[in-house]
């Protein structure tokens, strides 16, 4: 299984409502990874986890609440979004951080409304 | 400046052609990545290089650490071909490294 998962597929959102983005690998992998994607521009880089403990917040706003349960999984929990934060959140994982490449998973669409 | 500058940004070519796409980048770097995003968001990571050159299938990958620039080529391209490729350097070899990404090539080959 050399590939990354990620549920859902697309999300519709009100500002007020509590919502979770999941992500999972089973390649053994310890390092995972949230990025968010606007529309034509490059991946921008929110979290990482390695070891299941939070190396990197890249001052992402605390609307947004990862956690990662266990070496295999990885959420995004959503609280009182934005309209702004409308983008499509992409997860990846890596044997360990900064050594090998990263896979990547088809992302999530979320619309705030 | 960008770290990482692609060119060129939109790419239009019928089915056969040969394409090339640029990366350069400004940084030192420990690999750079090739990647491919289909319409609906999915990345595919395609090659990763350290050095030297790289071939899968119809497309090959060269980097020249000295000039600090890398190509993908595409040959006998077809419609399937289109997507976004995407370029991203990674900046150490450490436990803290992190991708650095240009800002893409929208590649649309017709039939």
């Amino acid at each position: 299984d050399t590939e990354v998962t990620q549920t859902p597929k697309h999300l519709v959102m009100g500002m007020t409502n509590k919502k979770s983005l999941k992500c999972e690998q089973h390649m053994g992998h310890r390092a995972m990874y949230w990025y968010k994607q606007k529309a034509k521009k490059p991946p921008e880089l929110m979290f990482v986890y390695s070891y299941e403990k939070l190396s990197i917040n890249e001052s992402v706003p605390s609307r947004f609440s990862p956690e990662c349960p266990n070496s295999s999984l990885l959420n995004l929990h959503l609280h009182a979004l934005q309209p702004e934060d409308s983008a499509l959140y992409l997860c990846a994982s890596s044997q360990d951080w900064g050594l090998l490449g990263q896979f990547f998973g088809p992302g999530t669409r979320l619309t705030v409304l | 400046k960008n770290e990482v500058e692609q060119s060129p940004q939109n790419l239009t070519a019928q089915e056969g052609e040969f394409i090339t796409i640029n990366c350069s980048y400004s940084v030192g770097i420990s690999a750079l990545h090739w990647l491919q995003q289909h319409p609906g968001g999915g990345i595919v990571s395609l090659f990763m290089l350290s050095s030297g050159k790289k071939k899968h299938g119809r497309l090959i990958a060269t980097i020249n650490i000295q000039e600090k620039h890398s190509s993908l080529h595409i040959t006998a391209s077809h419609p399937r071909d289109s997507a976004v490729y995407i370029c991203a350097v990674r900046s150490g070899e450490t436990s803290g490294s992190r991708l650095t990404f240009g800002e893409g090539t929208q590649l649309t080959v017709n039939p």
